[in-house]
């Protein structure tokens, strides 16, 4: 069965510094899709970022970049530069099926990010 | 751009009444998912359906049912609803084969009381 873990329930991080958050995976297929989610105080769930699982690159979005490492099964999310607007719930969330028909996503328990002026 | 559009955004129910919660996807996506996400929780996926088929299905209950419409909308039926129903209840949409495009709509807070 498909896991995921995140293991810091809480971050704090000082603007305008970078911060990692930890995502662990547990897969026996060998073609997934990893996500995550920003989800801020008012409830919406927004895209951040995704990686395949036989992309040979890390994915990156302007200030977010995943470092996938397939060996050690870890999908962490960095966001450089942090701001203020970035203190919000972070989910890391896995698909079956790179880009394929098991699209139904499971997620990680989420870790909240406090970003400090 | 057009997003996933979810109705209500916020409605009150009691105890044993029926609840419908729909959820419009982003033109051209053909598959459509629900998740449920209880307080302080992760989102739990409960069911999708690709061209108006069920085509997974989670830790939905037998108390609810839910359906995809000839234009791709969804709806979520709810019935004989408890307090644990209380969450927050997502739509997300993708094109089928790149699932890698799934859009969450902003949700409906259903509170039971």
């Amino acid at each position: 069965a498909q896991k995921i873990t995140q293991t810091q329930p809480g971050m704090f991080v000082q603007e305008k510094e970078a911060v990692t958050l930890d995502c662990t995976y547990d897969t026996s297929d060998p073609s997934y899709g990893l996500f995550w989610y920003k989800q801020p105080s008012s409830g919406e769930m927004i895209f951040l970022i995704y990686q395949g699982s036989y992309d040979q690159q890390n994915a990156t979005e302007g200030r977010y970049s995943l470092n996938f490492q397939k060996a050690r099964k870890s999908a962490n999310l960095v966001i450089s530069a942090s701001q203020l607007g970035d203190s919000a719930m972070y989910f890391c969330a896995m698909s079956g099926g790179d880009g394929g028909s098991q699209g139904n996503l499971i997620f990680g328990k989420g870790t909240k990010l406090s970003v400090k002026p | 751009a057009a997003g996933v559009i979810q109705s209500p955004r916020h409605l009150i129910k009691e105890k044993r009444e029926t609840a419908t919660l729909k959820c419009y996807p982003i033109p051209r996506h053909d598959t459509v998912y629900w998740y449920q996400q209880g307080p302080g929780q992760d989102p739990q996926f409960l069911i999708s359906f690709y061209e108006k088929m069920q085509s997974d299905k989670g830790s939905i209950p037998d108390r609810f049912s839910a359906q995809q419409f000839s234009d791709y909308h969804s709806e979520l039926n709810m019935s004989s609803l408890e307090l644990g129903d209380s969450a927050l209840y997502f739509c997300a949409s993708s094109v089928q084969g790149a699932n890698y495009e799934q859009y969450f709509g902003p949700g409906t807070r259903l509170t039971v009381t």
